[in-house]
């Protein structure tokens, strides 16, 4: 089982709709990353939460540190926000620090 | 917002030769660069943390003699794929963290290596 799990890993929307993206993990973490990666490769950090909620835009993430979970929303989809999002986490390793990646959530979003 | 400057962004090379990969934070101060492995439709896979002055740390299963990273400066950090081989054709990526405990990570923006 993988340290950091997303669902769904594809999903299709229609423009306008409502998004959740969800990612749980499984280790003990100082930060939690969403991550946006377009189909050219480039990678965005899109937020780091270490607890509650953060909004930016269109786009809003909460983390349940309780619960190990986070959820990544996007209100009033739009065909641009096509993309890979990634779930990353910090975790702590003797003494220093890792990121452990979720597989990604390939969201497509129709006009 | 700080800018991860990636280079080059492809290559193609011969099996046999060695190819270079540059990072470069172009204003910031990145004491730690990590360098990632993608393949299609997967996720980042780290191939090791380096910090600057100091010898990076591989991840397991990744060879250190083959991909060799250097972190001499707090802008500049390299990754050398050498002896470069079919298999070692994929997306490397590089992301840059600033000094502080919880800072955003930057990704540049990745090199596409083919070898032939």
């Amino acid at each position: 089982k993988n340290e950091v799990e997303q669902s769904p890993q594809n999903l299709t929307a229609q423009e306008g709709e409502f998004i959740t993206i969800n990612c749980s993990y499984s280790v003990g973490i100082s930060a939690l990353h969403w991550l946006q990666q377009h189909p050219g490769g480039g990678i965005v950090s899109l937020f780091m939460l270490s607890s509650g909620k953060k909004k930016h835009g269109r786009l809003i993430a909460t983390i349940n540190i309780q619960e190990k979970h986070s959820s990544l929303h996007i209100t009033a989809s739009h065909p641009r926000d096509s993309a890979v999002y990634i779930c990353a986490v910090r975790g702590r390793t003797s003494g220093t620090y890792k990121y452990i990646f979720g597989t990604g959530t390939r969201l497509k979003v129709l006009a | 917002g700080a800018v991860v400057s990636q280079h080059p962004s492809w290559v193609i090379c011969k099996s046999g030769t060695s190819v270079k990969i540059e990072c470069r934070s172009l204003d910031f101060q990145a004491t730690t660069m990590f360098w990632y492995r993608q393949f299609p439709k997967q996720s980042l896979m780290l191939m090791a943390t380096s910090n600057e002055g100091s010898k990076a740390t591989y991840e397991q299963g990744v060879e250190k003699d083959k991909f060799l990273i250097n972190h001499a400066s707090l802008t500049l950090s390299t990754l050398t794929v050498t002896s470069a081989h079919p298999e070692d054709s994929s997306f490397y990526i590089c992301s840059g963290h600033r000094v502080g405990y919880n800072s955003p990570l930057h990704f540049g923006n990745g090199t596409r290596l083919t070898v032939t």
